[in-house]
């Protein structure tokens, strides 16, 4: 069964520094592109960041770049966000999502999130 | 960027209708890169609908997806009562860039 598992969200402060990471299970994780999906409570669903099997290729949404670093350890199934600079507009839900290229370029597993509050 | 309009925002429907949800692109969008998503209240999205059209594993078959170019669609044929949610339609673009619409709500009428 195919697993994510995110942690390491919480309170911050604006300006302030965070990392979170999803732990990765049931499947060849070294074998997927992997992402960071966020959602203001009550909100809609934004994509954050993209990061491929060997962490060689990233993407990531206008808004976090040059704050934000996605990275993954494949040795330990793992995917990680570091949060840097953070606003307040930058609270939300953070799901992980493996990410599918094939035909059909869509997340097909989620994990169940973590909420990252950036407030005084 | 390509934005993503859902419409409508809300559909009150009762069980045993047709739901109808329209996804519209601000420009062409590769029908094999248009997914649909289903969230409950405290739940994480769920998978339904990928390349437009394809049926995620275990989504029943009252849950169709169809559409090219701007315009797509995705169809419940009979609502049940585990089935009013949001819906939210996404695109993968070049760059890559990938966006999300806003979604639509369906209620119980």
């Amino acid at each position: 069964e195919v697993q994510l598992v995110e942690s390491g969200g919480g309170l911050v402060q604006p300006g302030g520094s965070l990392r979170l990471s999803c732990a990765a299970s049931g499947f060849t994780f070294s074998s997927y592109w992997m992402s960071w999906v966020r959602q203001v409570p009550g909100k809609g669903l934004e994509w954050v960041a993209n990061i491929n099997q060997v962490g060689s290729e990233k993407y990531y949404v206008d808004s976090v770049k040059g704050r934000f670093t996605i990275s993954r350890d494949n040795a330990k199934n793992s995917l990680y966000l570091q949060m840097s600079s953070l606003r307040a507009e930058d609270t939300a839900v953070y799901y992980c999502a493996r990410l599918v290229l094939g035909f059909g370029r869509s997340f097909d597993y989620w994990g169940q999130g973590t909420l990252v509050t950036v407030s005084s | 960027e390509i934005v993503l309009t859902q419409s409508p925002g809300t559909l009150s429907l009762s069980p045993g209708e047709r739901a109808t949800l329209s996804c519209r692109a601000s420009q062409s969008v590769s029908s094999s890169y248009l997914a649909w998503y289903q969230q409950k209240p405290g739940q994480a999205p769920r998978l339904l609908i990928y390349g437009a059209s394809s049926r995620a594993t275990g989504i029943p078959d009252r849950f169709s997806g169809s559409g090219s170019g701007t315009d797509f669609t995705l169809t419940i044929s009979r609502l049940e009562p585990e089935d009013f949610a949001v819906y939210y339609c996404q695109q993968y673009g070049s760059s890559p860039s990938i966006t999300f619409g806003p979604g639509t709500k369906v209620d119980i009428k």
